[in-house]
């Protein structure tokens, strides 16, 4: 596709849920990055992935949260035991290779009741 | 560990007029990049401008200008001819150029608003 495309766009689920939000970063792009926006505040790092491989997992705020890059392209971030304050919109970012612009798709929104 | 601070959380300007929008960070990095970020209603992040911190020039693009204060740490966004499109909020980041990430550190933001 032309962009960074995010699935689903919204994603309502029950506390201690199970929840997959999906990442198609541009074709050939190979560093793909999560974030995670709260209400009210800029987005923060989760994950970067260079390839298949996760370099840098330092922002993910618990053993709950996972991703995967199997193929070096889709990559899925999963959440397991969902709680309220895991409430927020999950941006992927996809860039050519490192230092070079990123861009962004348009986020999940998950809301977590 | 890299911060960036905006401490403006709203704005707001008239048509055709030209609005300035702060930005203060702090790094011990030397070598890096700054950006401005802007986020309409659809939620999708779109680059602005971008400033390399070793040039000493100002970035410019088309309507968007930087103020880029390496001392000082203040990396702000002048905006000329505003147009009702600019509504949106812009986020501030920081990308240090060493290491294997890449990694932005976003700023909370401000909330601009264009009135016709």
């Amino acid at each position: 596709g032309a962009g960074v495309s995010q699935t689903p766009s919204n994603k309502v689920t029950e506390k201690g849920k199970y929840v997959e939000l999906r990442c198609d970063p541009i074709s050939g792009h190979t560093a793909l990055y999560w974030y995670r926006q709260s209400l009210g505040q800029g987005p923060e790092f989760l994950i970067y992935f260079q390839g298949t491989g996760a370099a840098d997992d330092s922002g993910l705020p618990n053993d709950r949260f996972f991703a995967v890059r199997p193929e070096g392209s889709v990559s899925t971030l999963k959440i397991q035991r969902t709680e309220r304050g895991d409430s927020a919109v999950y941006l992927c970012a996809s860039s050519l290779d490192q230092n070079t612009e990123a861009f962004f798709g348009q986020g999940t929104r998950l809301t977590v009741v | 560990a890299q911060t960036v601070t905006q401490s403006q959380p709203e704005m707001s300007v008239q048509e055709a007029e030209t609005v300035t929008l702060s930005c203060t960070y702090d790094t011990s990095e030397n070598n890096y990049y700054l950006f401005w970020y802007k986020q309409p209603p659809s939620r999708q992040m779109i680059l602005v401008i971008r400033q390399e911190a070793y040039k000493q020039q100002n970035a410019t693009e088309n309507r968007f200008s930087v103020n880029f204060q390496k001392a000082a740490k203040s990396f702000s966004l002048k905006i000329s001819d505003s147009q009702l499109g600019d509504t949106a909020m812009y986020f501030c980041a920081f990308m240090k150029l060493a290491g294997a990430n890449s990694k932005l550190t976003f700023g909370k933001g401000i909330t601009l608003s264009v009135r016709p």
